[in-house]
């Protein structure tokens, strides 16, 4: 079965800090990888997703960038945090060509 | 760009059953969802259905599709305590980048 792990799972950060979220996919293959931002009360923003490695589309102009390295890992940066960076972030996979999405458990990214 | 709205609060007592309430504009959905979010957790699928059908049943759940209104919603039948959690409807054409979800309806059952 497949599983998808997030780290880390809370983290505190200054303003102007760097940023790397982590996500990792188990037991599958060329996954379509994305990376969501929920704000508090709010839906779900798409802000990057991936069809296989080195290939990433961006859905919003913003101050955090992603990276995919391997297969099955998606990475999320910051070279400078803001205080609006501030939310829930969601990494999510599917098979290519059906677009059902599974999530991680989230990190949760407090900027001060 | 296309919405999906749905009510932000629903409040029901153990045992009813919850009917939540989608709504979304974009005619060419062709898959639409119901995903379950906890405190503090990711998001859970719990069910989809194609645009081609009129309703889902799964368990407790039953889905309903109305495309030509285009409404969704969600039934939870015998409501526990346990389906407290944040309900997010979602659409999309199939394809990579167009999923898009609602703001999400926090269920909240009262014993």
């Amino acid at each position: 079965s497949q599983t998808i792990h997030q780290w880390p799972a809370t983290l505190v950060q200054p303003v102007g800090s760097p940023l790397s979220l982590e996500c990792t996919v188990e037991g599958t293959s060329n996954p379509n990888l994305y990376w969501y931002r929920q704000a508090a009360g709010r839906g779900l923003q798409l802000l990057f997703y991936s069809v296989g490695i080195g290939q990433i589309s961006s859905e919003v102009p913003q101050n955090l960038s992603a990276s995919r390295p391997q297969d099955r890992q998606f990475i999320l940066s910051s070279k400078k945090l803001l205080l609006s960076d501030s939310g829930f972030y969601l990494c999510a996979w599917s098979r290519g060509g059906v677009e059902t999405q599974y999530f991680g458990p989230g990190t949760r990214l407090l900027v001060l | 760009g296309e919405d999906v709205e749905q009510s932000l609060f629903l409040s029901v007592r153990e045992g009813d059953s919850s009917v939540i309430n989608c709504t979304y504009t974009d005619s060419s959905s062709t898959y639409l969802y119901w995903y379950k979010q906890e405190p503090g957790a990711g998001l859970q699928l719990l069910t989809y259905i194609f645009s081609n059908m009129d309703m889902k049943q799964d368990q407790r759940l039953t889905v309903l599709l109305n495309k030509k209104d285009k409404h969704l919603s969600l039934r939870i039948a015998d409501t526990q305590t346990g389906d407290s959690a944040i309900y997010f409807c979602a659409e999309s054409k199939g394809n990579n980048n167009d999923m898009r979800f609602g703001a999400g309806t926090r269920l909240t059952v009262k014993p």
